[in-house]
C-alpha cells in the first residue's frame, strides 16, 4: 500500500537560510508525487508535482523538489527562506483513481 | 488547472443538525473528491464523488453520515448529517487529474457546538 512519511512535524529556519522539508514515500508502482502548502485559514495550494518526467521539479515561489527513486524520497527545498514561506506543507502521493494520500504535514516557521 | 469555489467558508452549527457544503468547478472534471482535515491533522479522503452514480466511500466513512451528490461534471455537495462536536473539522473538495495535479477549494471550517 502506498504511504507518505514527512520527517519533522515542525521545522524552523532563519530568514535567508536553506529550507529542507523531507518526504519519503512507499509505492508499489511509479508514483505521482505532490507538495502542497496551506497558509493559515486557507485551503491547499499546489507547489509542485512529479509525474515521471524530469526528476528535478521546479515549483512556485522558488521551491523545488528532487525525486530519488533509490531513496524513495521527494524532499522539498528552497535556497533562501522568506517570512512569507511560513505555513504548513504537505507531501502527497497519488494512489490511483485520483485519490491522494497525504503525509502528516510539516509546519515551517521562519525567524527574522 | 481548475478553479474551485467552495461554500460556505465557515459555519457554526448546533449538534444534531446537518450542513450541506457546495463545491463548484469552473470546468468539467471527471474526478471530484471530498477530504476532511481534523484540527491539527492532515487530510483524510472521505469519498470520491462520481457523476451519475453513488459516491465511493473510504473506510470509516458512510453514506448515511456523509451523503454526497454529483449531479453534473462541475458541481458536488457534501452533507454532514446529525452533527456532533467530533465533526468539527475543515472539509475540502478537490478536483483534477493525476498528471496535472489536484486543485483544492478553500475549505469549509465547521464548528459544532
Amino acid at each position: 500500500a502506498q504511504s507518505v512519511t514527512q520527517l519533522g512535524s515542525h521545522v524552523s529556519v532563519s530568514e535567508g537560510a536553506l529550507v529542507l522539508l523531507r518526504c519519503n514515500y512507499s509505492s508499489s508502482v511509479p508514483p505521482y508525487l505532490f507538495w502542497y502548502v496551506q497558509y493559515p485559514n486557507q485551503g491547499l495550494q499546489l507547489l509542485l508535482k512529479y509525474t515521471s518526467a524530469a526528476t528535478l521539479v521546479k515549483g512556485i515561489n522558488g521551491f523545488e523538489a528532487e525525486f530519488k527513486k533509490s531513496e524513495t524520497s521527494f524532499h522539498l527545498t528552497k535556497p533562501s527562506a522568506h517570512m512569507s514561506d511560513a505555513a504548513e506543507y504537505f507531501c502527497a502521493v497519488s494512489v490511483g483513481g485520483g485519490k491522494l494520500i497525504f503525509g502528516q504535514g510539516t509546519e515551517l516557521s521562519v525567524k527574522p | 488547472s481548475a478553479v474551485i469555489s467552495q461554500k460556505p467558508s465557515r459555519d457554526i452549527c448546533q449538534r444534531g443538525t446537518s450542513l450541506t457544503i457546495q463545491c463548484q468547478v469552473d470546468s468539467q472534471v471527471t474526478m471530484m473528491f471530498w477530504y476532511r482535515q481534523q484540527p491539527g491533522q492532515s487530510l483524510t479522503l472521505i469519498a470520491t464523488a462520481n457523476q451519475g452514480s453513488e459516491a465511493t466511500y473510504e473506510s470509516g466513512f458512510v453514506i448515511d453520515k456523509f451523503p454526497i451528490s454529483r449531479p453534473n461534471l462541475t458541481f458536488s455537495t457534501l452533507t454532514v448529517s446529525n452533527m456532533s462536536p467530533e465533526d468539527s473539522s475543515i472539509y475540502l473538495c478537490s478536483a483534477g487529474v493525476s498528471s496535472g495535479g489536484y486543485t483544492f477549494g478553500s475549505g469549509t471550517r465547521l464548528t459544532v457546538v
